[in-house]
């Protein structure tokens, strides 16, 4: 079974914070995805990579940065949290038909 | 604009019966249409893939349509129990970038006694 898994299940920072939300997959697929969810809006999709060091803004990058050093680990940023970036963020890898695998999420609250 | 259209309304069906929850697009083109279950404070789970080419796919009590023509999915429960209450989230991939998806929000459904 792939597994996705996200460093926190819960998250509350302070404005202006920065936070580093983590992502681990164990299937060594090359594409990752970082979304956030909001209610009435959705999964949106923030950044993604389709390998090593390489990403792609997704549809709402502002304010965020993503980092891929290793092929199973996958880094969402926020340089400096703000209030309207509280939210569930989740994490996803792609299998080899497209079908995305998702970890738990984040849920993540800024003060 | 492209949009994803699912009934935002909670679908409430009785045990037994057949739950149907649909999804609607427009200026898409998408080579595949993907199902998904959400379950509260949860990620979403996969649960079908349908191409452009196929008709219908089925998986256990799951059956998915997939129309382009009328730019629609249905998704169907069969003999729906109350543990398949959930949000169902319908997702397909944007024209020419095979890798992104892009979801509606979902039809929560509620299945009783």
């Amino acid at each position: 079974d792939v597994k996705v898994t996200q460093s926190s299940r819960y998250l509350v920072k302070r404005t202006g914070e920065k936070v580093f939300l983590e992502c681990v997959q164990d299937m060594d697929h090359e594409n990752m995805f970082w979304y956030r969810q909001d209610p009435g809006l959705g999964l949106r999709l923030i950044y993604f990579s389709y390998d090593v060091k390489m990403k792609e803004k997704g549809d709402i990058p502002e304010g965020y940065s993503v980092s891929r050093e290793k092929k199973e680990r996958f880094s969402l940023i926020l340089e400096s949290a703000s209030t309207n970036q509280t939210s569930m963020y989740l994490c996803a890898s792609m299998g080899l038909s497209g079908e995305q695998y998702f970890g738990p999420g984040t849920r993540l609250t800024v003060t | 604009s492209q949009k994803i259209e699912q009934n935002s309304e909670a679908l409430n069906i009785q045990e037994g019966k057949t739950a149907t929850l649909t999804c609607n697009y427009t200026n898409y083109s998408p080579a595949y249409l993907q199902w998904y279950r959400q379950d509260p404070g949860r990620g979403p789970v996969f649960l079908l893939l349908i191409r452009e080419n196929e008709k219908e796919k089925r998986k256990e009590r799951l059956k998915v349509t997939f129309d382009t023509t009328l730019k629609q999915s249905l998704f169907h429960i069969t003999a729906s129990q109350p543990a398949d209450s959930a949000t169902y989230l319908c997702a397909l991939d944007n024209s020419g970038t095979a890798s992104k998806l892009t979801f509606g929000t979902g039809t929560r459904l509620q299945v009783t006694l």
